[in-house]
């Protein structure tokens, strides 16, 4: 069965600063990765995903992510954290094609962004 | 602004009560989907329409009972709830039921049973 770790629980930076979330997941086969955020009171709203090809993906509000097949990871890295970045964090997995909607979430990642 | 619009945004409802939470989409997504949250979780899959069938219950108490009058609307029953099931009710919809869709997420409904 398919699994996602986010070692971070909470994560503190400073607005300017660069920040990395951390995601490993557990799949056999070639996963289908994702990260969405969410904002206090907001639904999930999807950040990048990753199915094939370069393994670098870039997506909204200036973050990109980096497939690591060796390392099982797929981080979230963003240069310079503006203060609405402030949100929880979700990594996410899809085993397959077929398995369609059955994402597997993280327990997600509080990022609090100071002034 | 989210495409995927939930009503209510809050419900408060004791366990003898009956209520529906409604979600509505217009971006022509063939696939919805209810989630519940609770405080500082993910969400988890509850059930997922495709084309206006349940395709997947993921083993959910019958006092929740969905229903996909057509491909824009999304509603949830429910009936005699517990406490435990106060939590934050997110409806989503993507293109197709296939992993290469996107969820799209409404803002949720923040559900309080007393």
């Amino acid at each position: 069965a398919q699994s996602v770790t986010q070692p971070d629980i909470h994560i503190t930076v400073s607005e300017g600063a660069s920040l990395e979330l951390r995601c490993n997941y557990s799949y056999g086969a070639t996963p289908y990765l994702f990260w969405y955020v969410q904002s206090p009171g907001q639904g999930l709203q999807l950040l990048l995903k990753y199915f094939s090809g370069d393994t670098l993906v870039q997506g909204i509000k200036g973050f990109e992510a980096e497939f690591k097949r060796s390392q099982s990871s797929f981080n979230l890295r963003k240069p310079s954290v503006h203060w609405s970045d402030a949100a929880e964090y979700f990594c996410a997995v899809g085993a397959s094609k077929t398995s369609g909607s059955r994402l597997t979430f993280g327990e997600g990642t509080q990022l609090t962004v100071n002034p | 602004d989210t495409e995927v619009t939930q009503t209510p945004k809050h419900l408060v409802m004791g366990m003898t009560n009956k209520k529906s939470l409604k979600c509505e989409q217009h971006m022509g997504h063939r696939a919805m989907y209810w989630y519940k949250q609770k405080a500082k979780k993910p969400p988890e899959l509850m059930f997922v329409y495709s084309y206006e069938k349940l395709s997947i219950n993921e083993s959910v108490p019958s006092r929740f009972s969905p229903e996909c009058p057509n491909s824009s609307l999304l509603n949830l029953h429910l009936h005699a709830l517990q406490p435990e099931d106060s939590a934050l009710y997110l409806c989503a919809s993507s293109q197709g039921q296939g992993i290469g869709s996107p969820l799209h997420f409404g803002n949720g409904t923040r559900l309080t049973v007393t």
